[in-house]
């Protein structure tokens, strides 16, 4: 079966600093998605970014980016220029080619003013 | 905006009394989910609809029940809640594609029961 792990159940940064969430996770499959979502305080779960298998190169969105290294099955984003809007808590997740996802156990990211 | 609405926000319910939870989606998605998220905790998936074809994850309780009558809507119903039912239900949807799996969430609605 596949696990998502994340070892960090909270983080904390200071504003406009970078910090990095990991992510590990475990699967036998060659093809896959991964995926970061953020969860705010009371506010709906919304997906950050989405990485397939397949591609090598990183995936980017604005200020987030992730460091995906597969044959570490390894998954980390990072927020760069931290802002007060970033603080939530961070799931990351993993598809393999049907319509479910599996959720790691989530970071909750501190945003220090 | 296209969106994925639940209703109610917060609901109390009961020790045993039969509650239900809904959502709607004007995303015309084809699978509509509910997942459990108890305090920090990751989602769980209790069962999702693809289309009309009903998908019940092994170990979700009996005591746990859905319908989808049409696309855009699909309810959670809960037979015979227990405490340790209590916690945030979450409704999302998702096009089905299985090469772009990006699930659209809605706010959630927590559980109490007392």
């Amino acid at each position: 079966a596949q696990t998502v792990t994340q070892s960090q159940p909270e983080m904390s940064v200071q504003e406009a600093e970078t910090v990095t969430l990991s992510c590990t996770y475990d699967t036998s499959e060659s093809d896959y998605y991964l995926f970061w979502y953020k969860q705010p305080p009371s506010r709906q779960m919304i997906l950050v970014i989405r990485q397939e298998a397949y591609k090598q190169q990183n995936a980017t969105e604005n200020r987030f980016s992730v460091n995906f290294q597969k044959a570490a099955k390894s998954f980390s984003l990072k927020i760069s220029d931290s802002q007060l809007g970033d603080a939530a808590m961070y799931f990351c997740a993993y598809n393999f080619g049907n319509e479910k996802l599996t959720f790691g156990t989530g970071t909750r990211l501190t945003i220090i003013p | 905006d296209a969106m994925v609405i639940q209703n109610p926000r917060y609901q109390v319910t009961q020790f045993g009394k039969p509650v239900t939870l809904s959502c709607s989606q004007t995303l015309n998605h084809n699978v509509m989910y509910w997942y459990q998220q108890k305090s920090s905790q990751a989602p769980k998936l209790l069962f999702h609809y693809y289309d009309k074809d009903f998908n019940n994850e092994a170990d979700t309780p009996d005591n746990f029940q859905s319908r989808r009558p049409n696309t855009s809507f699909c309810f959670l119903d809960i037979r015979s809640p227990g405490l340790g039912d209590a916690a945030m239900y979450l409704c999302a949807t998702s096009r089905g594609d299985p090469t772009l799996v990006t699930l659209h969430f809605g706010n959630g609605t927590r559980l109490t029961v007392t």
